[in-house]
């Protein structure tokens, strides 16, 4: 069964920081990971889709890398602003058809 | 192109009625998702409709039903509310199922007192 892990659960940091925020699986056989944005009380937005056949991604200040051997993924956040605190959330797709979600990394970007 | 449109935002229901939420996937996606989200338990899949079929099912007790229609819209249904089904649910649609992504509405808040 595939359990999906996201260290640290919460984080807070001074603006202008780099971040990394960590997702780990333990089943290495997905098709796609997804890593997401939620606001308080709100939906997720898809930041980065990784393919499993890519190794990262990027869109601006983010980037997103996978190692699917070893069951991990990584978002770094460069520059970090108050405007990204929110709860990061990463998502596998694998064989079972559906989004596995891992438990959320809470971050806090202060002035 | 429109996203993912939830309604309603928000819902307040007592124990023991029952609930329809609505989903509206992106255009072109024929794929719909349904996720509940809950401080416990995080975010965990309900269902997925492809075709007006179900195609997926988690582990929810059948209190919880869905449909979609033909124009790709749908529809849950949660009777016999009870406390614990105060959550945020979430619906993702897809281009097609196994696509291996999905984007999100903004959800809808139902509180159950």
């Amino acid at each position: 069964k595939q359990e999906v892990t996201q260290i640290p659960a919460a984080l807070s940091v001074p603006e202008g920081e780099n971040l990394v925020l960590n997702c780990s699986f333990t089943d290495s056989a997905i098709y796609n990971l997804q890593w997401f944005r939620q606001d308080p009380g709100k939906g997720l937005t898809s930041l980065l889709l990784i393919q499993s056949s890519q190794r990262e991604q990027t869109s601006g200040r983010l980037n997103a890398s996978l190692d699917k051997s070893s069951g991990r993924s990584t978002l770094y956040i460069a520059a970090s602003q108050p405007g990204d605190s929110a709860t990061y959330l990463c998502a596998v797709w694998g064989n079972t058809d559906k989004l596995i979600f891992g438990t959320g990394t809470r971050l806090q970007v202060f002035p | 192109k429109a996203g993912v449109t939830q309604t309603p935002r928000y819902l307040i229901k007592t124990r023991g009625q029952q609930v329809t939420l609505s989903c509206s996937p992106i255009s072109g996606h024929r794929s719909v998702s349904w996720y509940q989200q809950t401080p416990g338990q995080g975010l965990q899949f309900l269902f997925e409709y492809f075709s007006e079929t179900q195609r997926n099912k988690g582990n929810f007790p059948g209190r919880f039903s869905g449909r979609q229609f033909s124009n790709s819209r749908s529809e849950m249904n949660v009777s016999t509310l009870e406390l614990g089904d105060s959550a945020l649910y979430l619906c993702a649609s897809s281009p097609t199922p196994s696509q291996g992504y999905a984007f999100f509405g903004q959800g809808t808040r139902l509180t159950v007192v």
